[in-house]
């Protein structure tokens, strides 16, 4: 257990629809990452949070939005869901910014658009 | 472009036996390079971690060496476990932000 929490542990939604995940980080950590892994694929980098802000972006769609809360728990918002949006994805958190810094990953939501 | 490239992209090998994972980079600013083994539907769990100046880097049967001027890396798993079977992924950090994963090598030990 990387003591990074998840929810929902799977979700099934249809097409054109919204939804919010939801990750906790390990107690400590300031630093939130989210991750994207379809089927066969390997993980995408979406976006970085630390305390708060913005950190970095990677391969994010407009269409996915993300926040970090003052306690630190996060979530991220997938809109105008496509049949390609079908993947999991991964939260992580680490205790700082620094790529030094170790991440530990959470078990992942499961996500399929029907 | 930066780019992370694994090989091979799956392997089969014998409970006992060493294998060799292959990952090359082209990526600038290099910062670091990290594998990860990732069970079925969990996520990745770090296992090493070196920066430029580091050349190999051990975590129990698992050995990892970079080779920064010809810009790869190898994962070599000593005595292998049935619990060895999963996904390994190499990461490159880029600068201080970005990361930049290959798709993995999976691996199956079998009895």
């Amino acid at each position: 257990d990387s003591g990074v929490t998840q929810t929902p542990k799977h979700l099934i939604t249809a097409t054109g629809q919204r939804v919010t995940l939801r990750c906790s980080p390990r107690s400590g950590d300031l630093s939130v990452y989210w991750y994207q892994q379809s089927l066969d694929q390997g993980l995408q980098f979406l976006i970085q949070y630390y305390n708060g802000e913005e950190r970095a972006k990677g391969n994010i769609l407009e269409r996915f939005s993300a926040q970090q809360f003052p306690d630190l728990h996060s979530e991220l918002n997938l809109s105008s869901l496509e049949l390609g949006d079908s993947a999991l994805y991964f939260c992580a958190s680490s205790v700082g910014t620094s790529g030094y810094n170790e991440q530990f990953f959470g078990p992942g939501t499961r996500l399929t658009v029907l | 472009k930066n780019q992370v490239e694994q090989s091979p992209q799956s392997l089969i090998i014998l409970e006992g036996k060493n294998c060799t994972l292959q990952c090359n980079y082209t990526v600038s600013p290099f910062s670091n390079l990290r594998w990860y083994k990732q069970d079925t539907g969990r996520g990745p769990v770090s296992l090493t971690i070196m920066t430029f100046s580091e050349n190999t880097k051990s975590n129990g049967r698992y050995t990892a060496t970079l080779d920064a001027d010809t810009k790869q890396s190898s994962l070599h798993i000593t005595a292998s476990q049935l619990s060895d079977s999963a996904s390994y992924i190499c990461v490159v950090s880029v600068g201080t932000y970005k990361y930049i994963f290959g798709t993995g090598t999976r691996l199956k030990v079998l009895a």
